[in-house]
């Protein structure tokens, strides 16, 4: 299997433009979560599904920030609009179960200028 | 609420000792998981150990075993034989029957040749 795929690995964009990040869990997994990192707060949960179905959006920082899954290979974390505090790594991980380890994806670099 | 808590923000180790990073960690969840993650430089993931509360062994996964004491609520990291590939940033999490993954805010070892 080729693991968590993560496009794009970078983005740089500026300040109001849309922006969406893309994520292709394993074949097989049922959860996905949605992460943050940042020097100053760290790994942060965004959301994550259950075979396709937002379960806790509550980390989702404003409602510039919306995550879909329209089938069990593909999501997507769009931000409208961008702004520059929402600079980041974000990183997309599947599990096969709830209480199985995550495997991550690669995650997307994002600046927003 | 679920609480991780790694109180070494920086860790040092001589190459070829063994390091012990700790992890403390607090739920209400009988039942819950600890893991722990390695962040290398480049940014990736990498999942190492798991441990559940009811496992009455200590985890083992190579070079990598979980001191775990449950009634002290630690679940610290041993790595033996310390390797100059082990420096990195090491996460530890907790899952509880929620299944949403609680992050520590990570340990920075360094090991020095």
């Amino acid at each position: 299997d080729a693991g968590v795929i993560q496009s794009p690995r970078h983005e740089v964009t500026e300040m109001g433009q849309e922006v969406t990040l893309r994520c292709k869990p394993i074949s097989g997994h049922d959860y996905l979560f949605w992460y943050r990192q940042t020097m100053m707060r760290g790994l942060e949960l965004l959301i994550y599904f259950n075979n396709n179905v937002p379960i806790d959006d509550s980390g989702m920082p404003e409602d510039r920030f919306s995550a879909k899954m329209p089938n069990a290979s593909f999501s997507t974390l769009k931000i409208q609009p961008s702004e520059p505090r929402d600079s980041a790594v974000y990183f997309c991980a599947s599990s096969p179960s709830g209480n199985n380890e995550q495997f991550f994806g690669p995650g997307t670099r994002l600046t927003v200028l | 609420a679920q609480k991780i808590t790694q109180t070494q923000p920086g860790m040092f180790v001589q190459e070829k000792e063994a390091v012990t990073l700790d992890c403390t960690y607090d739920t209400s969840d009988q039942s819950y998981g600890l893991f722990w993650y390695k962040q290398p430089s480049s940014g990736e993931m990498i999942f190492l150990i798991y441990q559940g509360s009811y496992d009455e062994q200590n985890a083992t996964e190579g070079r990598y075993s979980l001191n775990f004491q449950k009634a002290r609520k630690s679940a610290n990291l041993v790595i033996s034989a310390s390797q100059l590939g082990d420096s990195a940033m090491y996460f530890c999490v907790l899952k509880g029957g929620s299944y949403i993954p609680t992050f520590g805010r990570g340990t920075s070892l360094i090991v020095h040749p």
